[in-house]
């Protein structure tokens, strides 16, 4: 499985964009890189995944290093509600379906 | 289409009982993946089924615990004889193929146990 290294914490300002990053240096090329983030109280919440390239959803954007070694989550205006936990996950293997959490990042938005 | 639904919310056991967590997959999702969150902690895979089958196991510690999908009906994890160190949120995640899809997780359930 994929090994991750994500920051403990961060902070931003309300309505700024926010870069999450993670190494996933250990990834195989068929892993396909998943983000998933944790509202305090809550189970997890699929953001985005992608395996090569960059990739937008009406939640967040994906940019995966050419190497594929490490990605930033962007969240282009970061609101009140996006304070949670954000994990990248090690990604699911071929055959193997599992989810491996690391720590995450834990995100607080600054009003 | 309704979420992955768990029930209990909450469950409180005393040392030595069962604990019994059910989990309904989203209409149509025939994979259930079960993740335990201790407190402080981040989330560890414990068991991965599909209809009828137990396909990884890995995460599941050998003793007392045991996880069904029957053909018909939620998938069940259980928790027998029940100790302190059990005390965790337990939450179910289901997805309508196996490798590289989100999985979508229900709200969990967490076990107290006095």
């Amino acid at each position: 499985d994929a090994k991750t290294t994500q920051p403990n914490s961060m902070e931003s300002n309300e309505e700024e964009p926010v870069h999450l990053p993670c190494n996933h240096s250990t990834i195989s090329g068929t892993d396909y890189i998943h983000w998933y983030r944790q509202l305090p109280s809550q189970g997890p919440e699929y953001v985005i995944h992608g395996l090569t390239s960059n990739v937008n959803n009406r939640m967040a954007s994906l940019a995966i290093a050419e190497d594929r070694k490490s990605s930033t989550l962007i969240l282009h205006r970061a609101t009140l509600r996006d304070a949670a936990v954000y994990y990248c996950t090690g990604t699911l293997n071929f055959g193997n379906e599992k989810l491996t959490f690391g720590t995450g990042t834990r995100l607080t938005i600054i009003p | 289409n309704a979420g992955v639904m768990q029930n209990p919310r909450h469950l409180v056991r005393r040392r030595g009982q069962e604990a019994r967590l059910r989990c309904s997959p989203m209409k149509g999702h025939s994979h259930v993946y079960w993740y335990r969150q201790l407190p402080e902690e981040g989330l560890k895979f414990m068991v991965y089924l599909q209809k009828e089958n137990i396909i990884d196991e890995s995460g599941m510690p050998k003793e007392r615990f045991s996880a069904e999908f029957p053909k018909e009906g939620p998938s069940i994890l259980r928790i027998q004889q029940v100790v302190r160190g059990d005390s965790a949120a337990y939450f179910c995640a289901s997805s309508p193929r196996g490798s590289r899809n989100e999985q979508y997780f229900g709200p969990g359930t967490r076990l107290t146990v006095t």
